[in-house]
């Protein structure tokens, strides 16, 4: 079973502070999701990023995927109350069946205005 | 949009009964999974189609099962539910790229 390590947990921060969220395996992915979850609601799709070393942007977040296809790391920039959710990320292994994807177990975010 | 409903949307039911939940899509993917979520675990997979009548089990298929008699519908059952199975369930498709998306989920409590 592949893992999918998801940190941190928890983070609690002010708005304007900026904040990093990170997504490690030992595995080598095909493609790595991000989704942005709120309360009561299923998880949206952010960003698929499918290229080692490639850079996506959303406004003020931005996606990396690593080098290697083993890991990926969310930044935020001047986080907004607005960004508060659990961010979930989620990779489709190489070798394995394209279509299932292992999840990590999530970061809740709470910004604090 | 991806066209995805879940009902019911929130379910109390007791011990012992069987519970059928529902996932409907209009935009005929062809696979369709059941995941449950849990504080502390994430998202896990319970069970996938990848076609009509063609099924697979995921991490957690035991107690559940399902079904797919026509590309649209997806159901999951509890064959006898059990306060283990207190959760939320998600039904998700595969877009583009393997992404998935994901329908608002089921709130099942079992008494």
């Amino acid at each position: 079973t592949q893992l999918l390590e998801q940190s941190p947990q928890f983070l609690s921060i002010q708005e304007g502070e900026n904040l990093t969220v990170y997504c490690n395996s030992s595995s080598v992915f095909s493609s790595l999701q991000w989704y942005r979850q709120e309360p009561g609601e299923g998880p949206v799709l952010l960003v698929t990023v499918v290229t080692g070393g490639e850079v996506k942007k959303l406004k003020r977040l931005t996606f990396q995927f690593g080098d290697a296809r083993k890991d990926s790391s969310l930044h935020i920039t001047a986080a907004q109350p607005g960004d508060t959710g659990l961010y979930l990320c989620a990779g489709a292994y190489s070798g394995g069946s394209n279509y299932k994807l292992t999840f990590g177990k999530g970061t809740l975010l709470t910004v604090n205005p | 949009d991806a066209g995805i409903t879940q009902s019911p949307r929130h379910k109390v039911t007791e011990t012992g009964t069987p519970v059928t939940l529902r996932c409907h899509q209009t935009e005929n993917h062809r696979y369709m999974y059941w995941y449950r979520q849990d504080p502390g675990h994430g998202l896990r997979l319970i069970h996938y189609s990848y076609g009509v009548k063609d099924t697979d089990k995921g991490e957690v298929s035991d107690g559940y099962s399902v079904s797919r008699s026509k590309t649209e519908d997806f159901l999951l059952t509890l064959e006898s539910a059990t306060s283990s199975q207190t959760s939320v369930y998600f039904c998700a498709i595969t877009g583009d790229q393997e992404t998935q998306y994901f329908g608002p989920g089921t709130r099942l409590l079992v008494l």
